[in-house]
Order: structure tokens, then C-alpha cells, then sequence
């Protein structure tokens, strides 16, 4: 299974545009790259995936490199309530493949006012 | 549509205790997962359900650990007799294999404190 490499902490200030990379050098063919948000005291919460080019929702975007070895999630305009923990993830959602997969520590994103 | 319920919400219990979890996955949803997160630390999983079938409880520490999920709806997971290293958030989350690229949707988890 993708193993996932991810900056610990990043600080912002309010207003600026994010970008968090995720390296994940042994992707496989059938991978999907996953990013979830965490609120203190909440669950993880989905923002976006997706398995090759660029993604756009009303969230965020992601951005993946042809290799596939990479993503990076680009949050525009951050404000203080962007402010928790971003996982990414790398699994074939088809064939159950998040079954071994630990999300990380993630990235801590503290956005400054 | 509601979300992934998890009862209770906080739990405090002293060591060698029993203690037991709740979840409710969200209506439709196939696949149950229990997490266990620990301060500062991402979620870990600890099992996997396909409706009421345990498809991967190699996490789970089966010496104190149990998990069911009847009829492959509401699921428990228990721990007994806890110890001081369990005190920790276990989170529950469900998906949908058919939909949506089996996104997982978390509940709020139950902060567990053993004293």
C-alpha cells in the first residue's frame, strides 16, 4: 500500500491561498488520492479527491503531477476557521483498499489573522 | 440525511474496567470502520466491516478488543478489561463501495479516559 509523506505544520495568514503537498512515491495504477479535514474534537471530514490531473470543488483543488507521485491540495483564501488537520490518502476505493491505511500525522494548518 | 451517530460521546472509567462503544453508520452504507486516535496522532484502524462481516481485524488487539455488527447495520466495539493506554478517541466511520468512490464518512467519536 502508498505510503504518504506530508509536511507536519504550515502556518498562514488570513486571505492567502494554501497549498499542502502529499509525496507518495509507490502509487499504484488503481490508486485514488483522498484529502480529509479535522476539527478538534470532530471526525475527519472529506474535501476532495481525485486520480489524475486537476480537481476543483467548492472546497478546494488538487493538483496531481502526470506521475502521480505527488498531489497537492491548494485551499484559496484561507480564513481562521481553515485552521485543523489535512490527511491525505492513497487506496483503490474499488477493492476496499484503505483497508490498511493509516492516516498519518498530517498536516497541522494554523492560519494567523 | 443524518450522519454517522456515535454514543456516548465521552466516557471515563477506571483501569480493568469494561467499556463499550456505539455506532450507527449512515443508512445504505456497506462498510464500517472503527478508528483509534490518539493525541496528536491520525486515525488508525482497527476494524473493517462488509455488512456484518469482519474482513479485516488484523489491528484489533483481540486479547481485550471485541467488535460485532448485527444484522450489518449498528455496530459495538468493547474493551475489557481496559488499560491505562486505551484512554484515547475511538472513531467510527462508514462508506459505500457502490457510491462515491468509497469516501468515508466519520462520526464524532467517543473520548475515552481510563484512570
Amino acid at each position: 500500500l502508498a505510503k504518504t509523506t506530508q509536511p507536519i505544520s504550515m502556518d498562514s495568514y488570513e486571505g492567502q491561498e494554501v497549498n499542502i503537498t502529499c509525496s507518495h512515491n509507490n502509487i499504484a495504477t488503481n490508486d485514488y488520492i483522498t484529502w480529509y479535514q479535522q476539527f478538534p474534537s470532530q471526525g475527519p471530514r472529506f474535501i476532495i479527491q481525485g486520480y489524475k490531473t486537476k480537481v476543483t470543488n467548492e472546497v478546494a483543488s488538487l493538483f496531481i503531477p502526470a506521475d502521480r507521485k505527488s498531489s497537492t491540495l491548494s485551499l484559496p483564501r484561507v480564513s481562521l476557521s481553515d485552521t485543523a488537520v489535512y490527511y491525505c490518502l492513497v487506496g483503490d476505493p474499488n477493492s476496499g483498499g484503505y483497508q490498511k491505511v493509516t492516516f498519518g500525522t498530517g498536516t497541522k494548518l494554523q492560519v494567523i489573522p | 440525511e443524518a450522519g454517522v451517530v456515535q454514543s456516548p460521546r465521552y466516557k471515563i472509567i477506571e483501569k480493568k474496567q469494561p467499556v463499550a462503544f456505539w455506532c450507527n453508520p449512515i443508512s445504505g452504507h456497506n462498510t464500517l470502520y472503527w478508528y483509534r486516535q490518539n493525541l496528536g496522532q491520525g486515525p488508525e484502524l482497527l476494524i473493517r466491516y462488509e455488512n456484518e462481516e469482519a474482513v479485516d481485524d488484523s489491528q484489533l488487539p483481540k486479547d481485550r478488543f471485541s467488535a460485532e455488527r448485527l444484522k450489518g447495520v449498528d455496530s459495538t466495539l468493547k474493551i475489557q478489561p481496559a488499560e491505562l493506554g486505551d484512554s484515547a478517541v475511538y472513531l467510527c466511520a462508514s462508506s459505500n463501495r457502490g457510491r462515491a468512490k468509497n469516501i468515508q464518512y466519520f462520526g464524532a467519536g467517543t473520548r475515552l479516559s481510563v484512570l
